[in-house]
């Protein structure tokens, strides 16, 4: 198993740019979601999905959006870049574990910066 | 308002001995509390769940109090090694898959 992939690792845009980050996961878990974490902050949720077709607004929603088409993957779309989204960004999906149902399993992270 | 605070100072430690990590809370009553390893430049790993109902987990050389009165959960290392080292971050489970993380707290285990 992969686990939870991310790409890019690495992303430079300019101010009012659009792109989309990847997530995909391997392990079939219904519950997937997008944090972003900054320094001497917590992750903060942006969006979720508890599955397919269903998605909803985290803590922190505003200039990004999501899509759930199919089980294994979540992207997450900013929809003009602004240097405030500068961070790292997390993807997550949640699933049976040591933790129990909500063992939340992370990818490597997508370092964005947004000039 | 809802807060989760752990310490922002790095906490230094001796290899050998035990570190105490501390997760407060306000205004939370979580399900359960999970506490997470990350490691520069990767995401963090799950390592410890402990439910409202549960005083104490062990798992290793790791052990999880979780004190529902007081609001509070230490994480515990015994005889800490340098590979220890890391960013630990505890998170709140509120029910409905949501979970709130802290900020982190860094520890360094010198040999």
């Amino acid at each position: 198993n992969a686990g939870v992939t991310q790409t890019p690792k690495f992303q430079v845009l300019k101010t009012g740019q659009s792109m989309t980050l990847q997530c995909a996961q391997d392990m079939n878990h219904e519950y997937m979601s997008w944090y972003r974490q900054d320094p001497g902050m917590g992750l903060r949720l942006i969006h979720y999905s508890v599955g397919a077709g269903i998605t909803d607004q985290g803590e922190v929603p505003n200039g990004y959006n999501v899509s759930r088409s199919t089980t294994e993957d979540f992207p997450l779309r900013l929809l003009s870049a602004a240097p405030s989204q500068t961070s790292v960004y997390f993807c997550a999906s949640s699933g049976p574990g040591q933790g129990g149902p909500d063992t939340q399993y992370f990818g490597p992270g997508t370092r964005l910066t947004v000039l | 308002s809802q807060k989760i605070e752990q310490n922002s100072e790095a906490l230094n430690i001796q290899e050998g001995k035990t570190a105490t990590l501390t997760c407060n809370y306000t205004n939370y009553s979580p399900a359960y509390l999970q506490w997470y390893r990350q490691d520069p430049g990767r995401g963090p790993v799950f390592l410890l769940l402990i439910r409202e109902n549960e005083k104490e987990k062990r798992k290793e050389r790791l052990k999880v109090t979780f004190d529902t009165t007081l609001k509070q959960s230490l994480f515990h290392i015994t005889a800490s090694q340098p590979a220890d080292s890391a960013t630990y971050l505890c998170a709140l489970g509120t029910g409905g898959f949501k979970t709130i993380f802290g900020a982190g707290t860094r520890l360094f285990v010198k040999a």
